[in-house]
């Protein structure tokens, strides 16, 4: 079965501090690997995502992810947090051989960015 | 700016009372998306819009119906709405169906069933 999960509910960092959010997949063959982050009463916004290429994605907002395929990780990245990064992320994978073309969502991280 | 738009963003209805939610965008995409999450949990896919072609999640409950007028628009309707559909409603949009394409998607319509 294709998967992705993200393994802390929670995520509490101080500001100024690096922030990891932590993203691991199960999929047949290679995946393509996309993050998204949610604030309160809103839609999901686009952050970054793995195609192919370089393993290390730099996207929005200062994020950035490592696509490590031997630990099948993807984690994401922020060298220095902000309170305003406090949100809801989720990690997702769409597997290049699913039926249905279906992009599959972990259960989302909330973090939380302290002054 | 291109864009996914979700109207009302909030919408009260009583039990069993028909809804109908709505989405428009102006990105030009092809595949448009609904998608259900409650309580800060994964979104779940309902059913997508290929242009005029309809591809209904095989877990979707027939109470969830969608129609797609044009590129722009597509309606989701529910037609009996019970407590456990109250949720936040998503609708998102791709250029195509291509795993590498992003969805982008709208800021969401949160349904209250009383």
């Amino acid at each position: 079965a294709q998967s992705v999960a993200q393994p802390e509910d929670q995520v509490n960092v101080a500001e100024g501090n690096p922030l990891t959010v932590k993203c691991t997949y199960s999929v047949s063959g290679n995946p393509y690997l996309f993050w998204y982050v949610q604030y309160p009463n809103r839609g999901l916004q686009f952050l970054l995502k793995y195609i192919t290429g370089d393993n290390l994605v730099k996207g929005s907002y200062g994020f950035e992810a490592e696509f490590n395929k031997s630990q099948t990780s993807f984690h994401l990245k922020k060298p220095s947090a902000l309170v305003s990064d406090s949100a809801l992320y989720f990690c997702a994978v769409f597997p290049i051989k699913a039926a249905g073309n279906k992009l599959t969502f972990g259960g989302g991280t909330r973090v939380l960015v302290k002054p | 700016d291109a864009m996914v738009i979700q109207n009302p963003r909030y919408q009260v209805t009583q039990f069993g009372k028909p809804v109908t939610l709505s989405c428009s965008q102006t990105l030009n995409h092809n595949v448009m998306y609904w998608y259900q999450q409650k309580s800060s949990q994964a979104p779940k896919l309902l059913f997508h819009y290929y242009d005029k072609d309809f591809n209904n999640e095989a877990d979707t409950p027939d109470n969830f119906q969608s129609r797609r007028p044009n590129t722009s628009f597509c309606f989701l309707d529910i037609r009996s709405p019970g407590l456990g559909d109250a949720a936040m409603y998503l609708c998102a949009t791709s250029l195509r169906l291509a795993p590498t394409d992003t969805q982008y998607f709208g800021p969401g319509t949160r349904l209250t069933v009383l």
